[in-house]
């Protein structure tokens, strides 16, 4: 099993520009979710699908969009990338539907810099 | 909502010294309370968690206390390591939308001397 994968490991974007973050995991879990990493900051929910067909918001969801393409898949849009959206972003996936219940298994992470 | 607040931002310890980080919750609804250890460059790896009908869970050299009553959780590291240093996380489950997520504290980079 790969577990929790991402693509790409690092981009670098003009302000104004898009681009769309992909993650997979294949450990058949129902729960994915986007953070953001800032130094100082931990770690921000930007958004999270409890199971396939429905996404929420977290503490940060401005400026992005996701899409759960199908059980195994959860993608992260930023529509017009902005210099506050420089980051590190950091896919996870969970077995149980509610957050309570299961360890969150994270990917390794996209290193974004907007200039 | 859910605010969690953790303490020592750093921790240096020379090998063999306990650590303990600690946290704070609070939303007196939350009820999971899980630790993650991040190396350097690395990803998030949970540690060790706890729920709370629990007071307290080990598991080796490492252990998590919660006060329910008191809002605060906290992470004991025995016996430290070199390999212990990294970023560590608390995090507190939230009930905000649909069902629920977890609120992150900021993190407490543990420095383990030799």
């Amino acid at each position: 099993n790969a577990g929790v994968t991402q693509t790409p490991k690092f981009q670098v974007l003009k302000t104004g520009q898009s681009m769309t973050l992909q993650c997979a995991q294949d450990m058949n879990h129902n729960s994915m979710y986007w953070y953001r990493q800032d130094p100082g900051m931990g770690l921000r929910l930007i958004y999270y699908s409890a199971s396939e067909g429905t996404t929420d918001k977290g503490e940060v969801p401005n400026g992005y969009n996701v899409s759960r393409l199908n059980k195994r898949e959860f993608s992260l849009r930023l529509e017009s990338a902005a210099p506050s959206q420089t980051s590190v972003y950091f896919c996870a996936s969970s077995p149980s539907r509610l957050v309570r219940l299961g360890e969150q298994y994270f990917g390794p992470g996209t290193r974004l810099t907007v200039t | 909502g859910e605010n969690v607040e953790q303490h020592p931002s750093t921790l240096s310890v020379q090998e063999g010294d306990s650590a303990v980080i600690k946290c704070t919750y609070s939303d007196s609804a939350s009820n999971y309370f899980p630790w993650y250890k991040q190396e350097l460059g690395k990803r998030p790896q949970l540690i060790i968690d706890i729920r709370s009908n629990v007071g307290e869970k080990k598991d080796q050299r490492i252990a998590v206390t919660l006060n329910k009553t008191a809002k605060h959780f906290s992470l004991h590291i025995t016996e430290t390591q070199p390999e212990d240093s990294a970023v560590y996380f608390c995090a507190a489950s939230s009930y905000g939308g649909s069902q629920g997520n977890l609120i992150f504290g900021k993190g407490t980079k543990l420095s383990v001397k030799p």
